[in-house]
């Protein structure tokens, strides 16, 4: 698969649940990846789900995983103002034993008082 | 660890120079990746190396981009000559070739080409 679609912006107030979309191309990826990437920072891995899986939940994140639909989303709980940061959805592509990634266009998360 | 070190963490130059751009992988990590982040374009895969090998660089925009990783503990993106539209952050990423296959990011190179 080539494209990882997600929206681009989304805003909510402090205290209520974020939830961030993704919808991947490759049926058959074994990994499904959330990124965070905080102003003038690199990416840093959020949390990651197996395709085995339907649901992981880590604190106040929540990954909901559907094959069927190839849809991917991140529901994070109780938002705080730190949560302001650009979110990436990304899938691998399997290279032997390792793999690169494609990445969503990123989803911009604004966390209004 | 560290972490991914990257070098410059900013650098200004004018069209036509020469930049060259550093990157420290994690110790033990058989993979490189260098990305570039445009609000244009998003984040691009440039190039990635295994084991010191360039593996694939077909997202290197043109031949005046190259890469080189002379050890497991160093690489190195330059363009010769730059242009402006190359302005950009460049990110350096490694991993290990095992699952889960995360990629740890540096903190990028913010490139300004006048």
């Amino acid at each position: 698969g080539e494209d990882v679609e997600q929206s681009l912006f989304l805003s909510v107030r402090e205290g209520d649940s974020s939830v961030i979309n993704c919808t991947y191309t490759d049926s058959s990826s074994t990994y499904l990846y959330w990124y965070k990437q905080e102003p003038g920072a690199g990416l840093q891995l959020l949390t990651y789900i197996f395709s085995n899986m339907d649901m992981k939940q880590d604190q106040r994140l929540t990954v909901l995983l559907n094959k069927k639909d190839k849809h991917l989303s991140l529901r994070i709980a109780d938002t705080q103002t730190g949560d302001s940061a650009i979110y990436f959805c990304a899938e691998p592509f399997l290279t032997g034993t390792a793999s690169k990634l494609t990445f969503g266009t990123g989803t911009r998360l604004q966390v209004t008082l | 660890d560290a972490g991914v070190i990257q070098s410059p963490r900013h650098e200004v130059t004018e069209m036509g120079q020469e930049v060259t751009l550093r990157c420290k992988p994690i110790s033990g990590h058989d993979y490189l990746f260098w990305y570039r982040q445009t609000m244009m374009r998003g984040l691009e895969l440039l190039i990635y190396f295994n084991n010191n090998v360039p593996i694939d660089d077909s997202g290197m925009p043109e031949d005046r981009f190259s890469a080189k990783m002379p050890n497991a503990s160093f690489s190195t993106l330059k363009i010769q000559p730059s242009e402006p539209r190359d302005s950009a952050v460049y990110f350096c990423a490694s991993s290990y070739s095992g699952a889960p296959y995360e990629q740890y990011f540096g903190p990028g190179t913010r490139l300004t080409v006048t």
